[in-house]
């Protein structure tokens, strides 16, 4: 069955960028769309956003300024890049298949989630 | 955005007990609501999607209702592996927007 991996780094400074892809296994991300929400320690969960294996990509707005999501279907993974971080940035990110069919939209999939602290 | 609020925040329930849980959203979102379980240290599972459809795989002691504002997640008769928090998202708009989560204990 599909399964999704994040990787990237644990630790991101302050004003930096944070780098994650998400590797899917055991099917094609063509035809479906692939998304990226966190969740800060202790807290609940922050929908960022999602793209089509096309490219084309939706975002939230409160982050929309400063995130980028990008797919490559040859090498079956997506990316988040989140600008400019701060501590508030801290969270554990998970990547997540979207299942949008037949008045279906839900977030079927998901990674385990890897753990991004923002510090000098 | 659609605000989701869920209600109890936590809840204490024995093995055996019927729980329920309610989600409100701010606006109407038709039946665009799903429920996800989320254990320790683990990622989120769904559990129920489009209000009150059964996820493959998901014993049939949870089910879901509800349409418009309001909707609830049972629990029909509680099993040690349903500690866990329940978080609601609706998938109407833009941002995708999630509960704040309701954690369910062992009383």
């Amino acid at each position: 069955q599909v399964q999704l991996q994040e990787s990237g780094p644990g630790l991101v400074k302050p004003s930096e960028t944070l780098s994650l892809t998400c590797s899917v296994s055991g099917g094609s991300i063509s035809g479906y769309y692939w998304s990226w929400i966190r969740q800060p320690p202790g807290k609940g969960l922050e929908w960022i956003g999602y793209i089509y294996s096309s490219g084309s990509a939706t975002y939230s707005p409160s982050l929309k300024s400063r995130v980028t999501i990008s797919v490559d279907t040859s090498k079956n993974q997506f990316s988040l890049k989140l600008y400019s971080v701060t501590a508030a940035d801290t969270a554990v990110y998970y990547c997540a298949r979207r299942e949008y069919a037949a008045g279906i939209d839900v977030f079927d999939i998901w990674g385990q989630g890897t753990m991004v602290t923002v510090s000098s | 955005d659609i605000q989701m609020t869920q209600s109890p925040s936590s809840l204490s329930a024995s093995v055996g007990d019927r729980v329920t849980i309610t989600c409100r959203a701010s606006q109407r979102i038709s039946d665009y609501l799903n429920w996800y379980q989320q254990k320790p240290g683990k990622a989120p599972e769904v559990l129920i999607y489009t209000a009150s459809s059964l996820q493959s795989g998901v014993p049939s002691r949870f089910s879901g209702s509800g349409s418009g504002t309001d909707f609830t997640l049972t629990i029909s008769s509680l099993e040690p592996e349903d500690f866990a928090i329940y978080y609601c998202q609706q998938s109407f708009s833009i941002p995708r927007t999630f509960g704040q989560g309701t954690r369910v204990e062992i009383k």
